[in-house]
C-alpha cells in the first residue's frame, strides 16, 4: 500500500518560531510537493522537488524554504511563523512527468495553527 | 486568471441525484485531466483522469474533457451519502511535473 506520511496532525506555534514539517513517502517517487490548502482558495503550490537537493519555488514561496536531502524525505521550514501561515498544509509526491498522468500521492495533511 | 477556475459549491444533492461537477481551463497546452476526491481531513485521492479529449467511465463515475471549449466535467450517477466530499480537478501538460488544480467543489449527498 502506497504511503505519504507527514510527522503531525496537528500543530500549534507562536509567532516567529521557526517550524519544520516533515514528509515522508516509500515509493521511490522523483518528485515532491508541498501545499497548503485555505477554503476558497485551493490547493496552492509553495515548493516542489524532483530530485535529491533540487527544489523549485512554486506559487506563493514567500516565508518558506524546503530541504530535501534524502529521495523519501521533503522538509518544509517556516523561518518565522505568522499568523498568516495559518493553514492546513499538504504534502505530496509522484513519479518524474511523462506521458502516464503520474498521479500525486497525497499525505493526510498537517493543520498548522500560528497564534 | 488562474490557470484552472471551478466552482466553489457547495452543491446539496438528494440521495440517487445526477451531479455535475466541472471546471474550465485556460492554457491549451494541458493534456491530463484529473478528478481527486477529499474527505473531510484527509488528503485528496485520485478517482479518474483522462488524456486529452473524451470520456472516462468507472461504475457510477463519468470523466469529460472538451478541449474546444476547455471544459473538464465530472458526472456521478445515482449519487450516494458516501460520496459527500471535496471534489478537486486538476490538469498538466505532457513532460511537465507540476498539476494546476482547481479550488474544489464540495458535494454534500442527503439520505
Amino acid at each position: 500500500d502506497v504511503k505519504v506520511t507527514q510527522s503531525s496532525r496537528y500543530l500549534v506555534k507562536r509567532t516567529g518560531e521557526k517550524v519544520f514539517l516533515e514528509c515522508v513517502q516509500d515509493m521511490d517517487h522523483e518528485n515532491m510537493f508541498w501545499y497548503r490548502q485555505d477554503p476558497g482558495l485551493g490547493l496552492r503550490l509553495i515548493y516542489f522537488s524532483y530530485d535529491v537537493k533540487m527544489k523549485e519555488k512554486g506559487d506563493i514561496p514567500e516565508g518558506y524554504s524546503v530541504s530535501r536531502e534524502k529521495k523519501e524525505r521533503f522538509s518544509l521550514i517556516l523561518e518565522s511563523a505568522s499568523t498568516n501561515q495559518t493553514s492546513m498544509y499538504l504534502c505530496a509526491s509522484s513519479l518524474k512527468g511523462g506521458r502516464a498522468p503520474n498521479e500525486q500521492f497525497f499525505g493526510p495533511g498537517t493543520r498548522l495553527t500560528v497564534l | 486568471q488562474k490557470e484552472v477556475e471551478q466552482d466553489p459549491g457547495p452543491l446539496s444533492v438528494p440521495e440517487g441525484a445526477i451531479v455535475s461537477l466541472n471546471c474550465t481551463y485556460s492554457n491549451s497546452a494541458f493534456q491530463y485531466f484529473m478528478w481527486y476526491r477529499q474527505y473531510s481531513r484527509k488528503g485528496p485521492e485520485l478517482l479518474m483522469y483522462t488524456y486529452s479529449s473524451g470520456n472516462k467511465e468507472d461504475g457510477r463515475f463519468t470523466a469529460q474533457v472538451d478541449k474546444s471549449s476547455k471544459y473538464i466535467s465530472l458526472f456521478i450517477r445515482d449519487s450516494q451519502p458516501s460520496d459527500s466530499a471535496t471534489y478537486l480537478c486538476a490538469t498538466r501538460r505532457v513532460n511537465f511535473n507540476k498539476f494546476y488544480f482547481g479550488s474544489g467543489t464540495k458535494l454534500n449527498v442527503k439520505p
